[in-house]
């Protein structure tokens, strides 16, 4: 039971290049989350998906895209990477919204 | 955005001490939660209370919450340098996204 997983681990891009990070979960959970966490911020909610087929827009979603693949995986796609994307990112899963949610180890993402 | 705001936003304190922290929130809330999160990783839930509940105990954590003041605290008896993280409240108003506070930034020293 591997819990939630992310791929990769650590990117760097330059700007205008684009990628999707990856995230799976083996909870049966049904909904998933994508957050960015800047120093000084906290957790920033992007995007999430409450059930398989349906996606959210966060606090924060401009230039970020997501699928829900299924129930399982949940991606997160920049279309043309920008400096400010520069960011650690976190996928979490969860029962249903409001629930104890369940971490992944992080994405750390720099764009130059 | 009814965002937790965590107080104080670092604390450091000797091993074998008690650590508080607190988080205000804004509006009304269903449940409130709290996280760790060592430095490098992913964020590890410790207690969940909801706005019915006034107190909940887990090992050595006690949570409170007193809606009439929209805030939890979250007290940690005998720190162990292990207990070194940053710790989060979060919040939601009902089958909706957590909302997460900015974090309290915790240093056991041994």
């Amino acid at each position: 039971n591997a819990g939630v997983t992310q791929t990769p681990k650590f990117q760097v891009l330059k700007t205008g290049q684009s990628m999707t990070l990856q995230c799976a979960q083996d909870m049966n959970h049904n909904s998933m989350y994508w957050y960015r966490q800047d120093p000084g911020m906290g957790l920033r909610l992007i995007y999430y998906s409450a059930s398989e087929g349906t996606t959210d827009k966060g606090e924060v979603p401009n230039g970020y895209n997501v699928s829900r693949l299924n129930k399982r995986e949940f991606s997160l796609r920049l279309e043309s990477a920008a400096p400010s994307q520069t960011s650690v990112y976190f996928c979490a899963s969860s029962g249903q919204g409001g629930s104890e949610q369940y971490f992944g180890p992080g994405t750390r993402l720099t764009v130059t | 955005s009814q965002q937790g705001e965590e107080d104080p936003q670092a604390l450091s304190i000797q091993e074998g001490e008690n650590a508080t922290m607190n988080c205000s929130y804004k509006t009304s809330i269903n449940n409130l939660q709290w996280y760790r999160q060592n430095s490098g990783r992913g964020l590890v839930h410790l207690i969940l209370i909801r706005s019915n509940e006034r107190e909940k105990h887990s090992g050595r954590l006690r949570v409170t919450l007193d809606t009439s003041k929209k805030s939890s605290s979250l007290l940690i008896t005998a720190s162990r340098a292990a207990d070194t993280a940053s710790y989060f409240c979060a919040t939601d108003e009902g089958n909706t996204p957590l909302v997460f506070g900015k974090g309290t930034r915790l240093s056991v020293i041994a």
